[in-house]
């Protein structure tokens, strides 16, 4: 029972055009959402994360979108860049304010072209 | 520079051994997980530690034991009795779990590759 679900396993981008990773949950108890990056053997580093009262928070580069009502959230990423070539790993925090557990996505590989 | 440390970077175990991971963080963090990734999945919970000397198990704990005697310290074992251990192991840690620290995100490690000979 996968409760977090990034359906596209890839995505290519061309430089300087925006990337959009996006994410669908089912637990309605997720209450905080976070988008990790993460460079072949290396451990994930991250990135934004969101609240669930909130619907969009923005850093720089980078703006997560969350609509609750669809159990969706969305990582745009703009203007993309090479370096920003990773797999990007979406991850929910379940309810009850409890931090311990959180559950990952499967990820999506972002290629941004030159 | 404060960060999470994982040693060794690379491990081999023989059948039937125990091996242990280490992970130490100098960010004065309470809570510390350890997760493990497969190729093509996400990260997944083996043990997770809120404070010294307790922790809990995770979704898949069978097989590892964990202690947690020092803040800054959290090994992982991986026993004779995990049946697949060949993984990507990755430790992390995070600020309080309650009140105004509570939306803290887990930082990570750059993992240990596990591999049976």
């Amino acid at each position: 029972d996968q409760q977090v679900k990034q359906n596209s396993p890839s995505l290519s981008v061309q430089e300087g055009r925006i990337s959009i990773l996006n994410c669908d949950y089912t637990n309605s108890m997720f209450d905080y959402f976070l988008w990790y990056k993460k460079y072949p053997a290396e451990g994930p580093t991250f990135l934004i994360s969101i609240s669930s009262i909130k619907d969009k928070n923005e850093d720089g580069r980078f703006t997560v979108f969350l609509n609750k009502s669809a159990k969706h959230l969305s990582l745009h990423i703009v203007p993309s860049q090479p370096g920003d070539s990773a797999v990007y790993f979406c991850a929910a925090r379940g309810g009850g304010g409890s931090n311990y557990k959180l559950t990952f996505g499967k990820g999506t590989l972002l290629t941004v072209n030159p | 520079d404060g960060g999470i440390t994982q040693s060794p970077k690379y491990l081999f175990r023989k059948e039937g051994q125990n091996v242990t991971l280490s992970c130490e963080q100098n960010l004065n963090h309470d809570a510390m997980y350890w997760y493990r990734q497969d190729p093509g999945q996400g990260l997944r919970l083996i043990y997770y530690s809120q404070i010294v000397n307790d922790f809990q198990k995770g979704d898949i704990a069978e097989g590892y034991s964990v202690s947690r005697e020092k803040k800054e310290s959290f090994p992982l074992t991986v026993t004779s009795a995990q049946k697949n251990p060949t993984a990507f192991y990755l430790c992390a840690s995070s600020r309080g779990d309650r009140g105004p620290n509570s939306n803290q995100p887990q930082h990570f490690g750059d993992g240990t590759r596990l591999s049976i000979l």
